[in-house]
């Protein structure tokens, strides 16, 4: 199954609502989970199940969708937000499969 | 607090195998599944494999003929082999515990920091 993350990056400023899709190549019910990862560290939970918030993870990101399309809303930027998002699909325990990834840079 | 923590050579030659260890601590490692993810420039975040503590295994088709998971629960650690490695292995390896909110569901949430693996001779 491929996830096809966008945008592939994208410029923002603190304080903006921001949105990031990914579109798996068949229907993969809520079986749909978004990483943030930090430059040189290993990827967090933030969302699992397409819309159940990690536990610590606060409530400014949100996630939304099924099937095939989903998103990743940021409601008000922080300054640490600024990283890279990845989508990941589990609907298939034994082809687990990440997105391509969106770069979320300052403006 | 679960932690995991990769540990193994940061080189290995083309043709050999790669051998890595990652130690879970703060948690005992029955009752989960854990996994390998590795990540390259080249094609981003890539899942290698599962192990559950009882040493069933689920792998990625991709390395299935390459890979080897195994567990040991007397020292709450699981390993990574690779074999017939190329430049194309080169990467960060990360372990991560495999999370289970409900039946169906899994999710990664606790990962290692992870390792870099350069294939070169």
């Amino acid at each position: 199954i491929q996830m096809t993350q966008s945008p592939s990056s994208l410029s923002a400023s603190v304080g903006d609502r921001v949105t990031i899709t990914c579109r798996a190549s068949q229907s993969i019910s809520t079986y749909l989970n978004w990483y943030q990862q930090k430059q040189g560290k290993a990827p967090d939970l933030l969302i699992y199940a397409a819309t159940d918030l990690q536990n610590g993870v606060p409530p400014r990101f949100s996630g939304s969708g099924s099937g095939t399309d989903f998103t990743l809303t940021i409601s008000s930027l922080q300054p640490e937000d600024f990283a890279t998002y990845y989508c990941q699909q589990t609907y298939r325990t034994t082809e687990i499969t990440f997105g391509q990834g969106t770069r979320l840079e300052i403006k | 607090q679960v932690q995991l923590q990769e540990s193994g050579p940061g080189l290995a030659k083309p043709s050999e195998t790669l051998s890595l260890i990652c130690t879970v601590s703060g948690g005992s490692i029955s009752s989960y599944y854990w996994s390998w993810i590795r990540q390259s420039p080249g094609k981003g975040l890539e899942w290698i494999g599962n192990i559950y503590y009882t040493g069933d295994t689920n792998y990625n088709p991709s390395f299935k003929t390459r890979v080897t998971i195994s567990v040991d629960m007397s020292k709450n650690q699981f390993s990574l082999k690779l074999n017939s490695v190329s430049a194309a292995d080169t990467a960060i390896y990360y372990c991560a515990r495999v999370y289970h909110p409900w039946s169906g569901q899994i999710a990664f949430d606790f990962w290692g920091q992870g390792i870099l693996v350069t294939v070169s001779s």
